[in-house]
């Protein structure tokens, strides 16, 4: 079966640009994570869905990044006026439940902002 | 607070054993992961184990767990060139929510 996608794959972006990062999970996986990889920060959690209850944004790093989750399946990481430290690997993943041990994730979207 | 900590690199022979650690800070964590990412590519999930476990074992790879010094190891048997990788530990004590090491990278010499 499709495991999770997400585009696209690389985006170049200029200093003070918007951008909006797809993530597709797995069919029926309730929830759903974003995680940022930069060289300076390693792997850092984000934010996550379960299902239709408030998401967890605690790991989102300003106010400038927002994501939401359509129809409790795709899900968009907005980054407003970004920044050179945005630059980074954006990992999404997605799991049964909640609960369930095992996290899929996706390739992830490099970003680069010039 | 949170912290997982590992060391950066790790070189061995083909055919040797490789034992990667990973400290963490949280004992209410549930469960404790082991990820592997090939260059270019996403993580994947090699094992993980339950806190209240000693020790698991899965084909080649043997997880170990020390509660009292919160000390977990992956050990590699038999280590192969297809093994070189990086290697993340993870914790996970909110229902999902993971915190990553900063991944130890496993270099396999023919």
């Amino acid at each position: 079966g499709a495991g999770v996608s997400q585009s696209p794959s690389n985006k170049v972006t200029e200093k003070g640009k918007d951008v909006e990062l797809r993530c597709d999970p797995i069919s029926g996986h309730t929830a759903l994570y974003w995680y940022r990889q930069s060289l300076g920060q390693g792997l850092e959690f984000l934010i996550y869905f379960q299902g239709n209850s408030a998401p967890d944004k605690s790991g989102l790093p300003s106010d400038r990044f927002s994501a939401e989750r359509t129809g409790g399946s795709v899900s968009t990481l907005t980054i407003q006026r970004t920044q050179q430290e945005d630059s980074a690997v954006y990992l999404c993943a997605s799991s049964l439940t909640r609960a369930t041990y095992e996290q899929y994730f996706g390739p992830g979207t490099r970003l680069t902002v010039t | 607070g949170e912290d997982v900590e590992q060391s950066l690199f790790l070189s061995v022979r083909e055919g040797d054993s490789s034992v990667i650690n990973c400290t963490y800070t949280d004992s209410s964590s549930t469960y404790l992961y082991w990820y592997k990412q090939e260059p270019g590519a996403g993580l994947q999930l090699l094992t993980y184990i339950f806190s209240n476990m000693d020790m698991k074992q899965d084909q080649r790879l043997t997880v170990l767990l020390n509660k009292k010094d919160k000390h977990l190891s992956l050990r590699i048997a038999d280590t192969q060139t297809g093994d070189s990788a990086i290697y993340f530990c993870a914790e996970d004590n909110q229902g999902g929510k993971l915190i990553f090491g900063q991944g130890t990278e496993l270099s396999v010499k023919p």
